[in-house]
């Protein structure tokens, strides 16, 4: 019963260095989300998979890369780390028009 | 652009107080307007609004939509100290791939 597994939890990165974000989900769900949250400015969408093998970009792409691996996987890259992607990460998916499970996020550090 | 406002950002109560929590939209395509309750991790799944005028209910929270007026509020009575969270408002569009999220209402509930 894990639903959205997101790994790592926390990351530290230099500005430059390059990172995969991994999510995993075990609810059959066609759709997976990427969304990064800063303070006071809720939840923004970077990228999001309908289905497997298509992605799209959401409100703020610039920056990251996704690849849809499979049905279960979806993965946020950072090519090339700046201050301004510290921010925590939440994983989601979903299936038709039903509520979005998310899963416990990542907390990335750029310094 | 589609936009979700919520108010207040913040909300100080006391115990056994009874608070409402506003969220406005502005979403081309609207299909639902979801609660979630955030609390120092992933959000979780409060409520989903479809259809105007009906109120969804669990235990002292409650929710309803309007659909002419674009807003929805979200009740808490009775507030407990372990309301105390951030409440995210979020819309989503007919096809379920954009789920755009407010900035949130903290919620501190003191003792």
């Amino acid at each position: 019963n894990a639903g959205v597994t997101q790994t790592p939890k926390f990351q530290v990165l230099k500005t430059g260095q390059s990172m995969t974000l991994q999510c995993a989900q075990d609810m059959n769900h066609n759709s997976m989300y990427w969304y990064r949250q800063d303070p006071g400015m809720g939840l923004r969408l970077i990228y999001y998979s309908a289905s497997e093998g298509t992605t799209d970009k959401g409100e703020v792409p610039n920056g990251y890369n996704v690849s849809r691996l499979n049905k279960r996987e979806f993965s946020l890259r950072l090519e090339s780390a700046a201050p301004s992607q510290t921010s925590v990460y939440f994983c989601a998916s979903s299936e038709g028009t039903l509520g979005y499970t998310f899963g416990s996020g990542t907390r990335l550090t750029v310094v | 652009e589609d936009k979700v406002v919520q108010s207040p950002l913040s909300l100080v109560v006391h115990e056994g107080d009874t608070v409402t929590l506003n969220c406005s939209y502005e979403v081309t395509n609207f299909r639902s307007l979801l609660w979630y309750k955030q609390e120092k991790k992933a959000p979780t799944f409060l409520f989903m609004l479809t259809s105007s005028g009906i109120e969804k209910k669990s235990g002292r929270l409650s929710s309803i939509l309007d659909k002419k007026e674009l807003f929805s509020i979200l009740n808490i009575t009775a507030t407990q100290t372990g309301d105390s969270a951030v409440y995210l408002c979020a819309a989503l569009n007919q096809a379920g791939t954009a789920l755009i999220f407010g900035k949130g209402t903290t919620l501190s509930v003191s003792s």
